[in-house]
């Protein structure tokens, strides 16, 4: 099965730096890449998602790259502030017979951004 | 609109007792998911429903776990005989069916926290 590994599993940054988080999948056969934000007491969020024909995808201040060949994907927030503390989740995952996308995710990034 | 609504949002149960846990999925979608996630870990699927029907439930423990959805809504979580390390958040995901070109994005509730003594 698919195997998703996530660095760093705790990020400090100040107000106004760039955060950046990695994450690394086994299975070649993936092809969808969310990313999920969690609050304290509330579920995760999706906040930006990449497919494997894309190599980088950007939100405002947020951005995706994701490497095919080397199976690694990457998260980086610009300009961070401190209301973008959360918990951070990837996750690889592929269609199933169904249809729909079953996720493996990451064990988290605990991102505190500091005023 | 309303999101995704689980409940109740904390148990507190003696080990060996039996708990339900119930997932409202966003009117519409089809599609519901069941996590575990234990303290400092990621998500861990345990079973996906599409309509009434689970086509995958290979993440569920253990025969003590079980679920049930009906009328394409209400899901149900059922644990039987809990123990100590059961005890975890259980999260909710809902989404629009793969055939209506929807199943990427899964929309969370906000977790039951189940704490077995």
């Amino acid at each position: 099965g698919e195997n998703v590994e996530q660095h760093p599993s705790t990020l400090s940054v100040q107000e106004g730096d760039s955060a950046v988080i990695k994450c690394t999948y086994s299975d070649s056969a993936s092809n969808y890449f969310p990313w999920y934000k969690q609050e304290l007491g509330k579920g995760p969020q999706l906040i930006i998602d990449i497919r494997s024909n894309v190599g980088e995808k950007k939100d405002q201040r947020i951005a995706v790259t994701l490497n095919k060949t080397a199976k690694h994907f990457s998260l980086h927030i610009t300009e961070t502030q401190p209301e973008d503390s959360a918990v951070y989740f990837c996750a690889a995952s592929n269609r199933t017979p169904g249809g729909s996308y079953i996720p493996t995710f990451g064990r988290g990034t605990s991102l505190i951004v500091h005023p | 609109g309303a999101g995704v609504s689980q409940s109740p949002s904390n148990k507190v149960t003696e080990k060996g007792k039996d708990v339900e846990l119930r997932c409202d999925p966003i009117s519409g979608h089809t599609a519901l998911y069941w996590y575990r996630q234990r303290l400092g870990q990621g998500l861990e699927f345990l079973i996906y429903f599409q309509g009434n029907s689970a086509p995958d439930k290979s993440g569920l423990p253990s025969d003590r776990f079980s679920a049930e959805r009906t009328g394409e809504s209400v899901s149900t979580l059922t644990i039987q005989r809990t123990q100590q390390e059961d005890s975890a958040v259980y999260l909710c995901a809902s989404s629009l069916s793969p055939t209506s070109g929807g199943g990427d994005e899964q929309f969370f509730g906000p977790g039951t926290r189940l704490t077995v003594l």
